[in-house]
């Protein structure tokens, strides 16, 4: 089993809509959560960080269940700019070194 | 921008080669790591330093290694390239000893491309 699990997508939606992503950790003791959102040919950059109470920025809203080990994150009334791979990211056995999903993409069109 | 910087920008190898690549990290960042992305991944844990010292590797073979000088540069080298080396190569940047706690700042990456 993967350390952390994405459905890779695509999600093609259009402008407006709300979409959500589920990712699944395997390291119960994992303490550090996060999503980060890469565009194409770019390097990874922080979305937001995932606090066990939910945290919300805007139109994103990130949530965390560790009884089940998933994070979600989701994304309302979506831009075209929204447009890009969204990672999730949690630290791993050891607990310096953060563990990346493969990501999911999303592409909203008009 | 992030502020953090990696040289070249993409790189042209054949196998069995020896490679260089560096980064330069945020001012005052005392912890860098390195991560590779292959095509359609997430990016993978190599290793990181903390004030010049390896503080923690992935699943890296020993022909990956890497030095951090105290001017908040640091350097990974790749020895015997093989193919499977082909990937794009990402440094962090990040102020806590433990990356894992805190933001880590991307330099955009070295593609490295092995023939």
């Amino acid at each position: 089993r993967k350390e952390v699990e994405q459905d890779p997508g695509p999600f093609n939606v259009p402008e407006g809509a709300t979409v959500a992503f589920n990712c699944t950790y395997s390291n119960s003791a994992s303490q550090s959560f996060f999503w980060y959102r890469q565009d194409c040919r770019k390097e990874p950059k922080l979305l937001m960080s995932v606090y066990s109470s939910g945290n919300e920025d805007g139109r994103f809203t990130a949530q965390l269940n560790r009884a089940s080990q998933y994070i979600s994150l989701l994304i309302r009334d979506s831009k075209l700019s929204d447009s890009a791979t969204y990672l999730c990211v949690v630290n791993g056995q050891d607990t310096d070194k953060l563990i990346f999903g493969t990501g999911t993409r999303l592409q909203v069109f008009p | 921008e992030t502020g953090v910087t990696q040289s070249p920008t993409h790189l042209i190898k054949t196998r069995g080669q020896q490679v260089t690549l560096r980064c330069s990290s945020q001012s005052g960042h005392n912890t860098v790591s390195w991560y590779q992305q292959a095509l359609g991944q997430g990016p993978q844990f190599i290793f990181q330093y903390y004030r010049e010292e390896e503080n923690g590797r992935g699943n890296f073979p020993p022909r990956f290694s890497g030095l951090q000088f105290p001017n908040y540069s640091s350097e990974l080298n790749v020895n015997a390239l093989e193919l499977d080396d082909s990937a794009l190569y990402l440094c962090a940047s990040s102020l806590a000893r433990l990356a894992a706690q805190e933001t880590q700042y991307f330099g955009p990456g070295t593609r490295l491309l092995v023939l």
